[in-house]
């Protein structure tokens, strides 16, 4: 079975500075997505970034990029230049095989202080 | 064009009770799957939902149950609450299952208190 751990319940950056969250997974399908997901405070859950497991190119949205080592399963995200609307809860899933299903860490709690 | 849209957004139920809860997709997603996020918990995976057929099920007692229309919306029904049932209920929506990869939209979810 697959599983997403999030080692680090919350995080706190100061406003313009970078920030990275952990994540690691294991899973013994070849063909998989890995995603950053966003949940501000009482909003819906919104995509950040996306990474496409045969890809060997890290993914990158804007401020928003991924150190994805397959190998070490690991699946960081960093946050650059750091916004106050950033603060949020930020989950980690994993998608792949047969299993049409999303499968989520725990989340990293995000705090953005000006 | 509407994002994912469930109702209702609050509840409160007493134990024993039942539930109904709706979700309505994205204009031209034919599916739809069901989380539980529980306070504190990343969401968990209940149902998925694809062209009326049941596509994927979690591990969620037989209390759980849905269904999906044919204008592809979508019931949750939660039987015999139990006080562990409170959670939010986040409905998702994507184009379809079959493709390599379907990103799934989520609705701002339903709030279920349970009593």
């Amino acid at each position: 079975a697959q599983t997403v751990t999030q080692s680090q319940p919350e995080m706190s950056v100061q406003e313009a500075e970078t920030v990275t969250l952990s994540c690691t997974y294991d899973t013994s399908e070849n063909n998989y997505y890995l995603f950053w997901y966003k949940q501000p405070p009482s909003r819906q859950m919104i995509l950040v970034i996306r990474q496409e497991a045969y890809k060997q190119q890290n993914a990158t949205e804007n401020r928003f990029s991924v150190n994805f080592q397959k190998a070490a399963k690991s699946f960081i995200l960093k946050i650059s230049d750091s916004q106050l609307g950033d603060t949020a809860m930020y989950f980690c899933a994993w998608y792949g095989g047969a299993t049409n299903k999303l499968i989520f860490g725990t989340g990293t709690l995000l705090a953005v202080q000006p | 064009d509407a994002g994912v849209t469930q109702s209702p957004t609050h509840l409160i139920k007493t134990r024993g009770q039942h539930v109904t809860l709706r979700c309505s997709p994205i204009s031209g997603h034919k599916s739809v799957s069901w989380y539980q996020q529980v306070l504190g918990q990343g969401p968990q995976f209940i149902f998925q939902y694809y062209e009326k057929e049941e596509r994927g099920r979690g591990n969620f007692p037989d209390r759980f149950s849905a269904r999906q229309f044919p204008n592809y919306s979508s019931e949750l029904n939660v039987n015999a609450l139990l006080l562990g049932d409170s959670a939010l209920y986040l409905c998702a929506s994507s184009f379809d299952t079959y493709a390599r990869y379907n990103e799934q939209f989520f609705g701002p979810g339903t709030r279920l208190t349970v009593l």
